[in-house]
């Protein structure tokens, strides 16, 4: 199975700063990689999907980029709805497989 | 709008078995591709299973293999996973979700609120 390893688990920031997580396959995944928002006792919503295409109806403050075994997802100006666990998912080989999340936390 | 509504989630006993249904809607069902993911505090997100929108391929993870079985009724818009010989191990959320199209196929666009089961005696 192909691991995929976010960094960092866990980030504070504060409303109107702009923060990069950064997803790493263990091996190539082409630009099949997924991004997901979730917030307690929700499911994950899906925001972005082969790596940079935003799912409709998701904002243009998130942004995803990368290709191979590195991917970020950029979220600019942050609001108090965007602190969340964010996990990233490869689908390029059976079986698709998630990160293991990264918590956003306001400081 | 798309809507993905689980149930029949609860305490079931180790060895036990349990149905899941997922009621689907706002959407053609016949034509995605759905799947169920579970997720745990220790282990995160799990994919679990497949089945095509016609219902003939089926995939698994090689946790569940020969123990959980996934169908779909398209006439009732409705995804299950029969789940068998339940371990302590497979207590999470079990979410339903559709899987996406074109560039999108092979990750999860829309999910339901999610079910809990929890195998303990």
């Amino acid at each position: 199975d192909i691991q995929v390893t976010q960094s960092p688990s866990s980030l504070s920031a504060s409303v109107g700063d702009r923060v990069t997580i950064t997803c790493r396959a263990s091996q190539d995944i082409r630009h099949y990689l997924a991004w997901f928002q979730q917030k307690p006792g929700k499911a994950p919503k899906s925001l972005i999907y082969a790596a940079s295409r935003l799912q409709s109806g998701v904002p243009s403050k998130f942004s995803g980029s990368g290709s191979g075994t590195e991917f970020t997802l950029t979220i600019s100006s942050l609001q108090p709805e965007d602190f969340a666990t964010y996990y990233c998912q490869q689908y390029n080989s059976y079986p698709p497989t998630f990160g293991q999340g990264t918590r956003l936390e306001i400081k | 709008q798309v809507q993905l509504v689980e149930s029949g989630g609860g305490l079931v006993k180790p060895g036990g078995s349990l149905r899941l249904p997922c009621a689907a809607s706002g959407f053609s069902f016949s034509d995605y591709y759905m799947t169920w993911i579970r997720q745990t505090p220790g282990k995160g997100l799990e994919w679990v299973s497949y089945i095509s929108g016609d219902g003939t391929t089926k995939h698994y993870a090689d946790s569940v293999m020969g123990r959980f079985t996934i169908s779909r009724d398209n006439a009732k818009n409705s995804l299950y996973l029969q789940m068998n010989s339940l371990r302590a191990e497979d207590t999470a959320i079990y979410y339903c979700a559709r899987v996406g199209s074109i560039e999108a196929a092979g990750t999860f666009d829309h999910w339901g609120q999610g079910t809990l089961v929890i195998v303990s005696s």
